[in-house]
């Protein structure tokens, strides 16, 4: 039983293209998360939306923007695609309010920007 | 050094034996989560102990937290190869932005 999913286990992009990662959730969730993993760095936030069409910066927004225009949907877009942005990306999401719950998090997926 | 900092950052261990992962944190929190990630998979929380909570216990996990020492551990009782993940510590200070991740635990457990 999927609760949270991401569109693409494993995307392949070129540099200056413009990309969109995908992320549903089906809990009916008000919080939702878009981190990045990268080998020894843990997992660092993007952006973050506690409510629709709300967006807040997280730790390293830069390059990236998001769109959340449906409870359940939580995009994020990354402009001009760099190879720096190679990287796993990881949405959540929780209830609302913070401090209670832990977060489900989709599968994740591997861009690869060359 | 990072919020959320286990310790070790690799362990092996047989089957059937205990493995004792740690974290340390920083600042005052409001809660620990611990969770496991599968190689190239998303994180599943396993569990989340308050900071006026001592002890948790969930299955074969048992997690503890120590707010003086700003420390919690995670044990996993008689392994299972099927417990070969990383684990990884996540700090709440409040606020959206304040849950912290750690860099992880690479747990194998040997059959």
């Amino acid at each position: 039983d999927v609760k949270v999913t991401q569109s693409s286990r494993y995307l392949v992009k070129r540099t200056g293209e413009k990309v969109f990662l995908e992320c549903v959730q089906d809990m009916d969730h008000e919080n939702m998360f878009w981190y990045r993993q990268d080998p020894g760095l843990g997992l660092r936030l993007i952006y973050f939306s506690y409510d629709v069409k709300m967006k807040e910066k997280g730790d390293i927004p830069e390059g990236y923007s998001v769109s959340r225009e449906k409870k359940e949907r939580f995009s994020l877009i990354l402009e001009s695609a760099s190879t720096n942005q190679t990287s796993m990306y990881l949405c959540a999401s929780s209830p609302a309010g913070t401090g209670t719950y832990g977060y489900t998090f989709g599968s994740g997926t591997r861009l690869t920007v060359v | 050094s990072q919020q959320g900092e286990e310790d070790p950052q690799a362990l092996s261990i047989q089957e059937g034996e205990n493995a004792t992962m740690n974290c340390s944190y920083k600042t005052s929190i409001n809660n620990l989560q611990w969770y496991r990630q599968n190689s190239g998979r998303g994180l599943v929380h396993l569990i989340l102990i308050r900071s006026n909570e001592r002890e948790k216990h969930s299955g074969r996990l048992r997690v503890t937290l120590d707010t003086s020492k700003k420390s919690s551990s995670l044990l996993i009782t008689a392994s299972r190869a099927a417990d070969t993940a990383s684990y990884f510590c996540a700090s709440d200070s409040g606020g959206y932005q304040k849950v912290t991740f750690g860099i992880g635990t690479k747990l194998q457990v040997i059959p």
